[in-house]
């Protein structure tokens, strides 16, 4: 069955610092991949997702990820983190027709003054 | 362009007692799915439909839990008798391909 780790459960970043946030997956068949965003007490926004087409995925907030195959890596940038950013981040992959979409358990990102 | 909405957003109940959650889809939306999210974890998947069939349930929906998806438009998660450790975030979500779009969940409390 597919997984995904994310490494770190709090990145700290100064304002205006480059946001990094990693994610591996594993599955045993081409993945979609997706990015989500969950502020306190709400539901999970989608930031991006990536469908087997282009590798460098651009999303919403100027966020955007890279697929990479032989890393099995789908980390998340963002050149120029806002206070507003401040969240929980969810990486998420799904076997295409198999619909049970797996979490990793979260990276808090936390941006400082 | 209507999202996906959750109802109750907060309910608190006492151990033993019964709860319904309710979720409203995006309209044009075929496939709904419930999660449940635990403090400091991702969400957990419980059940899909597509339409009205409920074709997928998890372990974790033990048979104290039942959901249904009458007509294939809004979807009910019950769980009878409960216990504290049910207390967490209930997330619905909708889609229409493979992307799913998450409502703001239902949080509930089990004292």
């Amino acid at each position: 069955a597919q997984s995904v780790t994310q490494l770190g459960s709090h990145v700290s970043v100064s304002e205006g610092a480059l946001v990094l946030l990693r994610c591996n997956y594993s599955s045993s068949v081409p993945p979609y991949l997706f990015w989500y965003v969950q502020y306190p007490n709400q539901g999970l926004q989608l930031l991006l997702k990536y469908t087997s087409a282009a590798t460098l995925v651009k999303g919403i907030n100027d966020f955007e990820a890279e697929f990479k195959k032989s890393e099995t890596s789908f980390h998340l940038t963002k050149p120029s983190a806002h206070m507003s950013d401040a969240a929980e981040y969810f990486c998420a992959v799904s076997e295409g027709n198999n619909n049970d979409m797996r979490f990793g358990a979260g990276t808090r990102l936390t941006v400082k003054p | 362009d209507t999202g996906v909405s959750q109802n109750p957003r907060h309910k608190i109940t006492k151990r033993g007692q019964n709860v319904t959650f309710r979720c409203d889809p995006i309209s044009e939306h075929n496939r709904l799915y419930w999660y449940r999210q635990t403090l400091g974890q991702g969400p957990e998947f419980l059940t899909y439909f597509q339409n009205e069939a409920q074709l997928e349930k998890s372990r974790l929906l033990s048979d104290r839990f039942s959901a249904e998806r009458p007509k294939g438009s809004f979807s009910t998660l019950e769980i009878q008798r409960t216990e504290q450790g049910d207390s967490a975030m209930y997330l619905c979500a909708s889609s229409w391909d493979y992307t799913q779009y998450f409502g703001p969940g239902t949080r509930l409390t089990v004292l």
